[in-house]
């Protein structure tokens, strides 16, 4: 069964740092891989996906994300954290049977700090 | 554009009670898909609904059963309420027709607090 492990359950950067959250999936086939953001009380947000081609993708709010095969990877990179990025990040993979599935990792809560 | 629009958004209800939730996708979406988030956690699959159809399921028990209308709006109902239960349910829509193309559209959630 496909799955997903974010291994940080909570990350603190700085304002104006860099910031990397880690995604592992498990997926026999190419995998459907998407990234999306849940600020407190709210529903979730699509940043990005990836399907195939390019595997550095670009999202909204200045996110990107690099799909690794290698790796079973799927991080999500930002250059330069603002305080409004503060949230839950959560990594899912896609499963196609029959209809289209989601799957969800557990989450990262990112704390910036100014 | 109205989006993702769930009912009530906060809910609480006594252990054995049943509920029932409510989910309008966004305009143009024709499935629906419902999740159940618990505290700390990342939302887990109950299942998902096109042409009035449950088309999949999670491993979630018979007690979550539901319902989409013609108009594709749906209804999540939990039976004998367990203290467990207590959990942000999400609604999330899509077009069936974009597969994973778009991602999920998710509502705000609401809050069912099992006593």
């Amino acid at each position: 069964a496909q799955s997903v492990t974010q291994p940080d359950i909570h990350i603190t950067v700085s304002e104006g740092a860099s910031l990397e959250l880690r995604c592992n999936y498990s997926y026999g086939a190419t995998p459907y891989l998407f990234w999306y953001v849940q600020s407190p009380g709210q529903g979730l947000q699509l940043l990005l996906k990836y399907f195939s081609g390019d595997t550095l993708v670009q999202g909204i709010k200045g996110f990107e994300a690099e799909f690794k095969r290698s790796q079973s990877s799927f991080n999500l990179r930002k250059p330069s954290v603002h305080w409004s990025d503060a949230a839950e990040y959560f990594c899912a993979v896609g499963e196609r049977t029959g209809g289209f599935k989601t799957i969800f990792g557990a989450g990262t809560r990112l704390f910036v700090k100014a | 554009d109205a989006g993702v629009t769930q009912s009530p958004t906060h809910l609480i209800k006594t252990r054995g009670q049943q509920v029932t939730l409510r989910c309008s996708p966004k305009s143009g979406h024709d499935t629906v898909s419902w999740y159940q988030q618990a505290l700390g956690q990342g939302p887990q699959f109950i299942f998902q609904y096109y042409e009035e159809e449950e088309r999949q399921r999670g491993n979630f028990p018979d007690r979550f059963s539901g319902h989409q209308f013609p108009n594709y709006s749906s209804e999540l109902n939990v039976n004998a309420l367990l203290l467990g239960d207590s959990a942000l349910y999400l609604c999330a829509s899509s077009l069936v027709g974009q597969g994973f193309s778009y991602g999920y559209t998710f509502g705000s959630g609401t809050r069912l607090t099992v006593v």
